[in-house]
């Protein structure tokens, strides 16, 4: 089965960091590339970012890009996401999610909060 | 403002038929294949529709989909009360730097 279990968030100042962990479970994890999706409250799907099975090719939304940077680590089956010079808006719940051949998002993770805030 | 277009908002009986659509343009829905995803409030949301019109295993082919040029639609038939969630639209875009592209979101209510 399939599992994808996110970590990492909380409460964090607006300008700091935080370092999200998503473990990969169920499936050959060095096959896939990798998302991570947001939702800030009571909002729509925003994608943040995209790594490929061997991390040679990153994509980021304009959003987050140069605060944000996506990595991996295909032999603990670990997909992170350090957040840097975080902003209000970026507080939303974050995913974890599969990409396959025929969906940008197969399976997804249950979620971190992360919520930036004074 | 999400770069794929859909209704805030459907609604209908229960036994009836809804359709959500979703449109794009040549960069994103015309040259890629399209997803749907459903959400229940403080859930993840769940794969329903892949490749603009398959349906994972275990799913009740009341969920169907489909694509035309630039927009796709999410039809599901026979609406029981456990539909009522909310419906995105995802695809890939090819323009530069784009990446992944989702609808704002559709929220269903069987009324």
């Amino acid at each position: 089965e399939v599992q994808l279990v996110e970590s990492g968030g909380g409460l964090v100042h607006p300008g700091g960091s935080v370092r999200l962990s998503c473990a990969a479970s169920g499936f050959t994890f060095s096959s896939y590339g990798m998302n991570w999706v947001r939702q800030a409250p009571g909002k729509g799907l925003e994608w943040v970012a995209y790594i490929s099975s061997g991390s040679s090719v990153v994509h980021y939304a304009a959003s987050v890009k140069g605060r944000f940077t996506i990595s991996r680590d295909n032999a603990k089956n670990s997909l992170n996401l350090q957040m840097n010079i975080l902003r209000g808006e970026d507080t939303a719940i974050y995913y974890c999610a599969r990409e396959s051949s025929t969906a940008m998002a197969d399976y997804w993770g249950q979620g971190t909060l992360v919520a930036v805030s004074s | 403002q999400s770069v794929l277009t859909q209704p805030p908002s459907v609604s209908a009986a229960p036994g009836q038929k809804v359709t959500i659509s979703c449109s794009g343009s040549s960069s994103n829905i015309g040259n890629n294949y399209v997803s749907w995803y459903q959400q229940f409030p403080g859930t993840a949301p769940k794969l329903l529709i892949y490749e603009n019109n398959k349906r994972p295993s275990g799913l009740p082919d009341r969920f169907s989909g489909s694509k035309s040029g630039t927009s796709a639609t999410l039809g599901i038939t026979g609406l029981q009360p456990g539909d009522e969630a909310d419906y995105y639209c995802g695809t890939w875009d090819s323009s530069l730097g784009a990446g992944v592209v989702f609808g704002g979101g559709t929220k269903l209510t069987v009324l």
